[in-house]
């Protein structure tokens, strides 16, 4: 079964760190770009951030630029996200998703992990 | 990086048909034939519905169609059933390798 799972999530203080997993299961990792989108309480999705399939090439959305991290591990079918210098506008669920680079489209949602920034 | 714009909201009764707008810019919609819908219903993850404009992914209903006109793209949803309430969210890359989502629709189903 193709699968997603992430993990990491939790309640930190502003200006804190957090470092997301999402693990990936029934596909060939290593052939996907995958992304992060994020989702605050009661809103919409957002786009967070990109990587292509081997990790050399990555994109952020301006909110996020300069404070998080996109990466992966292929050899453990891994993707990360390194938060830094988090803030309570960063309260969202975060996913992780499938690339289908072709199709331009996301097409394997993982369920998500609530990351919480408040003091 | 600004959102495309969809309703708020949608509604329609069991059976109806009812259409969804997303609209971008001739940066982005306008110049892509590359908008992706997607379903979601309350507490789960999304799941693709519609791919380059009007492709549907296997296992996607039929009744599910998308269409494109400038700069807004359109999701159709034919023979409304219950199971199809939920939110609808578009998408589209915008260039400089970033993407963007619209603002979400909720449907209703009366």
């Amino acid at each position: 079964e193709v699968q997603l799972v992430e993990s990491g999530g939790g309640l930190v203080q502003p200006g804190g760190s957090l470092r997301l997993s999402c693990a990936a299961s029934g596909f060939t990792f290593s052939s996907y770009w995958m992304h992060w989108v994020r989702q605050a309480p009661g809103k919409g999705l957002v786009w967070v951030s990109r990587i292509d399939s081997v990790g050399k090439s990555t994109s952020y959305a301006d909110s996020v630029k300069g404070r998080f991290t996109i990466s992966r591990e292929n050899a453990k079918n891994t993707l990360f996200l390194q938060m830094n210098s988090l803030r309570a506008e960063d309260t969202a669920v975060y996913y992780c998703a499938r690339y289908l680079w072709k199709e331009v489209a996301f097409d394997i949602w993982g369920q998500g992990t609530m990351v919480t920034v408040s003091s | 990086q600004s959102a495309l714009t969809q309703p708020a909201s949608v509604s329609g009764s069991p059976g109806q048909s009812i259409t969804i707008s997303c609209t971008g810019t001739s940066s982005d919609v306008g110049s892509y034939n590359l908008v992706s819908w997607y379903q979601q219903h309350p507490g789960k993850a999304p799941k693709l519905m519609i791919y380059e404009g009007s492709k549907r992914p296997s296992g996607v209903s039929n009744r599910f169609s998308g269409s494109k006109s400038g700069n807004t793209a359109s999701l159709t949803i034919s023979g409304l059933q219950a199971e199809d309430e939920a939110d609808y969210y578009c998408s589209s890359y915008v260039g400089s390798n970033t993407w963007v989502f619209g603002g979400g629709t909720k449907l209703t189903v009366l």
